[in-house]
């Protein structure tokens, strides 16, 4: 059982570069979530799906997409990077009322 | 508009003393609060919770307590050990909140001192 695992854990992108940050729960989990974690801002949702077949925004949605693949992977796509998206990224899955949150993946935009 | 505010950044406490981290929060209908902890290059773990039912829960040696009148919620941490030292977040969720959303603190950065 190994929660919930993303790839890649390190990425360092170019300005305008493309990618996507891979997510999957184990966990038989309905609502899946991105989160963004940066110095003195605590954590900030970027998008969740509450069950599979649904996505909405969260609190910073621009620059991202978000694709929920099936019940067990959500994946983060940034379409054309910007330095302002350096960032540690989480994943999180709902279990009752707590989140259980991947290791992230730091990503760095020059 | 921080709704879920942690104002120390930082606190730095004596292994075997206990550490009291505060997490204020400005939305009534809050109904659900917890705390998580992070290690650096890791991520969040679940810690506690409490419902708004609730003054107080415990497990072991880390109790949460809230104050829904001050709108205010505290971890207490007895006795603390050199192994806490970590990013601590407090959350909070309502029931009207659909997708199970949480809205996260800034976090405060506990150090336990041998």
């Amino acid at each position: 059982n190994a929660g919930v695992t993303q790839t890649p854990k390190f990425q360092v992108l170019k300005t305008g570069q493309s990618m996507t940050l891979q997510c999957a729960q184990d966990m038989n989990h309905n609502s899946m979530y991105w989160y963004r974690q940066d110095p003195g801002m605590g954590l900030r949702l970027i998008y969740y799906s509450a069950s599979e077949g649904t996505t909405d925004k969260g609190e910073v949605p621009n620059g991202y997409n978000v694709s929920r693949l099936n019940k067990r992977e959500f994946s983060l796509r940034l379409e054309s990077a910007a330095p302002s998206q350096t960032s540690v990224y989480f994943c999180a899955s709902r279990g009752a009322w707590e989140q259980y949150f991947g290791p992230g993946t730091r990503l760095t935009v020059t | 508009d921080q709704q879920v505010k942690q104002n120390s950044p930082s606190l730095s406490v004596q292994e075997g003393r206990i550490s009291i981290l505060n997490c204020d929060y400005t939305n009534s209908m809050f109904d659900y609060f917890l705390w998580y902890k992070k290690y650096p290059a890791e991520g969040p773990t679940f810690l506690i919770s409490i419902s708004s039912i609730k003054d107080k829960n415990e497990d072991g040696r880390f109790t949460v307590f809230l104050n829904k009148s001050a709108k205010h919620l505290s971890l207490h941490i007895v006795p603390s050990q050199p192994g806490d030292s970590a990013v601590y977040f407090c959350a909070a969720s309502g029931l009207y909140n659909q997708g199970g959303k949480l809205i996260f603190g800034q976090g405060t950065e506990l150090s336990v001192k041998p």
